[in-house]
């Protein structure tokens, strides 16, 4: 079955920090999404990107949907404290909507 | 605030019992969607329900299932409860079922068998 694979599974950054985390799939995805869960609470939506190759910018959160369309990235600029949390790429191949997630990458933001 | 009401917040309960998780979906959305969330693991596919007929089904057992009323709101009912039940449960709704369509979570249904 479909798989994706997310890395770093967790990461420990100062303040003022640039974050990168990435996600791949074994099969060609149609659509990617990021969103981030903090603790107790349901995913929220960062990011949607529909479209090889779309680069696109949310505050200081930039993600791309990769050319290929097996991968999709995400870059956090001058982290703050606030972005500590769980953050997950989910993928659809198309069809139905059955989002695939990656198992997340915990941020960890020291001050 | 997603637009997605779940209830309960918290629900405790004892091995073997029947509990029942209700969702709301957000104003017009017809697609409706029950993840699981165990302890540091991912979020699992269960079900989902598009304008009250089931659409797609993923990891879900046979002692849960789910139904999704003409008013669009769903339940996902988990019965002979076991211990490795406990976990949070989503539900997520999105305006349709095709592919493409972003999904928004609620907040959760905290989930704890003893």
């Amino acid at each position: 079955g479909q798989q994706l694979n997310q890395s770093p599974q967790s990461m420990f950054i100062q303040e003022g920090e640039d974050v990168s985390m990435n996600c791949t799939s074994s099969s060609i995805f149609n659509t990617w999404l990021w969103y981030k869960q903090d603790p107790g609470e349901g995913p929220v939506l960062l990011i949607a990107l529909y479209k090889a190759g779309e680069l696109t910018s949310n505050g200081r959160l930039t993600a791309q949907f990769g050319i290929t369309r097996k991968d999709s990235f995400l870059n956090i600029s001058a982290s703050i404290p606030s972005d500590v949390g769980i953050y997950f790429c989910a993928g659809n191949s198309g069809g139905y909507n059955k989002l695939i997630f990656g198992a997340g990458t915990r941020l960890a933001v020291h001050p | 605030d997603s637009g997605v009401t779940q209830t309960p917040k918290h629900l405790i309960t004892a091995t073997g019992q029947r509990v029942t998780l209700r969702c709301s979906p957000r104003s017009g959305d017809l697609s409706v969607y029950w993840y699981q969330q165990s302890l540091d693991q991912g979020l699992q596919f269960l079900i989902q329900y598009y304008n009250g007929e089931e659409r797609a089904k993923g990891n879900i057992l046979e002692r849960f299932s789910a139904q999704q009323f003409p008013d669009l709101h769903s339940e996902l009912n988990l019965s002979s409860l076991e211990l490795g039940d406990s976990a949070l449960y989503f539900c997520a709704s999105s305006p349709s079922g095709s592919s493409g369509n972003t999904i928004y979570f609620g907040e959760g249904s905290w989930l704890t068998v003893v």
